[in-house]
């Protein structure tokens, strides 16, 4: 059974366009991530959900907006995207303990392409 | 600002050798730090550490933490060509992870 689920797994569009990215995880986590791959393989969070509420967000455009539906979920929408924008997004889950953290699961991650 | 630095940055080795992969950090609120590897797709986890001193093993591979001078390795033993990949570094400060930019292991027949 797969753990962290993103969809799609490739997203080819036009700049300018909005699309969405969705994470799903059947692990019973309570915290979820999506993370930035660019190019050069340099992995950059991008935004943590804990228990339905926005913990970081590390200066990422306001073009990115995180929504979570449940506890299971959490979509990245993104709006006009840029060429810049084209990289692999990856969703991962955890289970944080006050004042611990547990090692993150990750999906297999989104290529996204801007033409 | 928080920072992971790995070293070296690319390795290149034989089947049968053995490599040290380094990772120091700067973190305000060190939580702990995890080893990951990643061959072509997602990050898969490998160690996490919270401890100083204490070493995790798992098969051919362990990992060390010094909290003290701010450093973990990554100990790959008798390497295999399946060994080749990119080993992650993160460091965890309770709310969020810095990853370091990886060392790219290759291992050749």
């Amino acid at each position: 059974d797969t753990a962290v689920s993103q969809t799609p797994k490739y997203l080819v569009t036009q700049m300018g366009n909005d699309k969405s990215i969705k994470c799903e995880q059947n692990l019973g986590h309570d915290t979820m991530y999506w993370y930035k791959q660019d190019s050069k393989k340099f992995l950059k969070i991008m935004f943590s959900y804990n228990n339905k509420e926005l913990i970081i967000n590390e200066t990422v455009p306001n073009r990115f907006s995180p929504k979570s539906p449940d506890k299971a979920h959490l979509n990245l929408h993104i709006n006009s995207l840029e060429l810049g924008d084209s990289a692999v997004y990856f969703c991962a889950s955890s289970h944080s303990d006050r004042g611990s953290y547990n090692e993150q699961f990750f999906g297999p991650g989104t290529r996204l392409t801007v033409l | 600002e928080d920072k992971v630095v790995q070293s070296p940055l690319s390795l290149v080795v034989h089947e049968g050798d053995t490599v040290t992969l380094n990772c120091s950090y700067e973190v305000t609120n060190f939580r702990s730090l995890l080893w990951y590897k990643q061959e072509k797709k997602a990050p898969t986890f490998l160690f996490m550490l919270t401890s100083s001193g204490i070493e995790k093993k798992s098969g051919r591979l362990s990992s060390i933490l010094d909290k003290k001078e701010l450093f973990s390795i990554l100990n790959i033993t008798a390497t295999q060509t399946g060994d080749s990949a990119v080993y992650l570094c993160a460091v965890g400060d309770g709310q969020n992870f810095v990853f370091g930019p990886g060392t790219r292991l290759s291992v050749l027949p």
